[in-house]
């Protein structure tokens, strides 16, 4: 069975700094790419990052490029998202989700629970 | 990116059909047969529904499908059952190399 188990998130104050995680089993990890979508209270989904199985492969969506990385690491069945400089429109509850296939350009299949990150002062 | 166009609402009672359309560009829906759909609960995460345009995932059932036609998708629901009340979303894939989400449309069954 997938699991994505997301955390990390919580409390910040606009400008600072939060890293996410996301822990994968069920399948093995280094063959599908990983995504991660967020979703503002009482909004819509919003795609921010995906990464290739092999990390050779990145995109991220304009509101959060130059902000957020993405990472994972294949040995750890992890996917990370360091959020710098982050601002109150970033508050949303932030969902884990596997690819359908090795690339970014396939859907993203199953997904976690999310993890809540709530930006303010 | 902007967000793909889903209209806000549809209802139906049990037994009927919907359709939810989805309208993006040529750089988007138009230009990619990466079309995906998604169902959420409330307080729940999304589930894919279709994906490649008119594909379903194992489980789904085939009273879900898709089909697209120029810049706009469509998801079809026939036999509309209470459980289908839902929220559900398209996803396209785009020539920025992202994903674009439509604005979600809330399906109430009457």
């Amino acid at each position: 069975e997938v699991q994505l188990v997301e955390s990390g998130g919580g409390l910040v104050q606009p400008g600072r700094s939060l890293r996410l995680s996301c822990a994968a089993s069920g399948f093995t990890f280094d063959d599908y790419a990983m995504h991660w979508v967020r979703q503002a209270p009482g909004k819509g989904l919003e795609w921010v990052s995906g990464i290739s199985w092999n990390s050779g492969s990145t995109g991220y969506a304009d509101s959060v490029k130059g902000r957020f990385t993405i990472s994972r690491d294949n040995a750890k069945n992890s996917l990370y998202l360091q959020m710098n400089s982050l601002r109150a429109e970033d508050t949303a509850l932030y969902y884990c989700a596997k690819g359908w296939a090795g690339v970014v350009i396939f859907p993203m299949h199953y997904w976690g629970q999310g993890t809540l990150v709530t930006v303010s002062s | 990116q902007s967000a793909l166009t889903q209209p806000a609402s549809v209802s139906g009672s049990p037994g009927q059909s919907i359709t939810i359309s989805c309208t993006g560009t040529s750089s988007d829906v138009g230009g990619y047969n990466y079309v995906s759909w998604y169902q959420q609960h409330p307080g729940k995460a999304p589930k894919l529904m279709i994906y490649d345009v008119s594909k379903r995932p194992s489980g789904v059932s085939n009273r879900f499908s898709g089909s697209k036609s120029g810049n706009t998708a469509s998801l079809t629901i026939s036999g509309l059952q209470a459980e289908d009340e839902a929220d559900y979303y398209c996803s396209s894939y785009t020539s920025s190399s992202t994903w674009v989400f439509g604005g979600g449309t809330k399906l109430t069954v009457l």
